[in-house]
């Protein structure tokens, strides 16, 4: 079983919904949670990140981690076509030392 | 700041061959990341470096890849022969001792092996 599982998609919808990508990880010590945006042929960027527990809005994103349930989402709304992009979780422990942990992606389109 | 380099942006090499990608990070970044992503495995850590210090290369294939850091500016992934099951995007990736939160990535290099 991977550390970190997320649906590959592809997921399309329209433009000005509501999208949740989601992700379930095993590794209770998880405490750094993010969410990184990739277009086509570019490098992921850093989109939002969240410490333990909670939610955390910027704008039109919003992102949610339950620890008991171990599992984390992202919500868009209001979703625009240049949303169109691949979406990866990524989760590291509390220590220093530790390494991210990427999902494997989804692959998000916004039909105009 | 530029941000994360990488050069070559794209390359195509024969299988066989001595393949050397190259990777600038952020000034004042301290630890350095090589990635390979694709299709069926996502991306997955190669090797990283902190102070120019290899600490985990778990992640390497095989003998055939190897990666230096000689300075605080400039590191290379070889690929000594290249196979065609090589063929993926290498991305590079920097950070500050003490983020928390996250890498700044390059735009990766698309390299084919045929």
């Amino acid at each position: 079983q991977k550390e970190v599982e997320q649906d590959p998609g592809p997921l399309s919808v329209p433009e000005g919904a509501i999208v949740s990508l989601n992700c379930t990880y095993s590794n209770s010590a998880f405490q750094y949670f993010m969410w990184y945006r990739q277009y086509s042929r570019k490098g992921p960027e850093l989109l939002m990140y969240t410490y333990s527990s909670g939610n955390k809005e910027d704008g039109r994103f919003t992102a949610q981690v339950d620890k008991s349930s171990k599992y984390i989402s992202l919500f868009i709304r209001d979703s625009q076509p240049s949303d169109s992009a691949t979406y990866l979780c990524a989760m590291k422990t509390g220590s220093s030392a530790s390494k991210i942990i990427f999902g494997s992606g989804t692959r998000l389109s916004i039909r105009p | 700041d530029a941000g994360v380099i990488q050069s070559p942006r794209h390359e195509v090499t024969e299988m066989g061959q001595e393949v050397t990608l190259r990777c600038k990070p952020i000034s004042g970044h301290n630890s350095l990341f090589w990635y390979r992503q694709t299709m069926m495995r996502g991306l997955e850590l190669l090797i990283y470096f902190n102070n120019n210090v290899p600490i985990d290369d778990s992640g390497m294939p095989e003998d055939r890849f190897s990666a230096k850091m000689p300075n605080a500016s400039f590191s290379t992934l070889k690929i000594q022969p290249s196979e065609p099951r090589d063929s993926a995007v290498y991305f590079c990736a920097s950070s500050s001792q003490g983020n928390d939160y996250g890498y700044t990535f390059g735009s990766g290099t698309r390299l084919t092996v045929v």
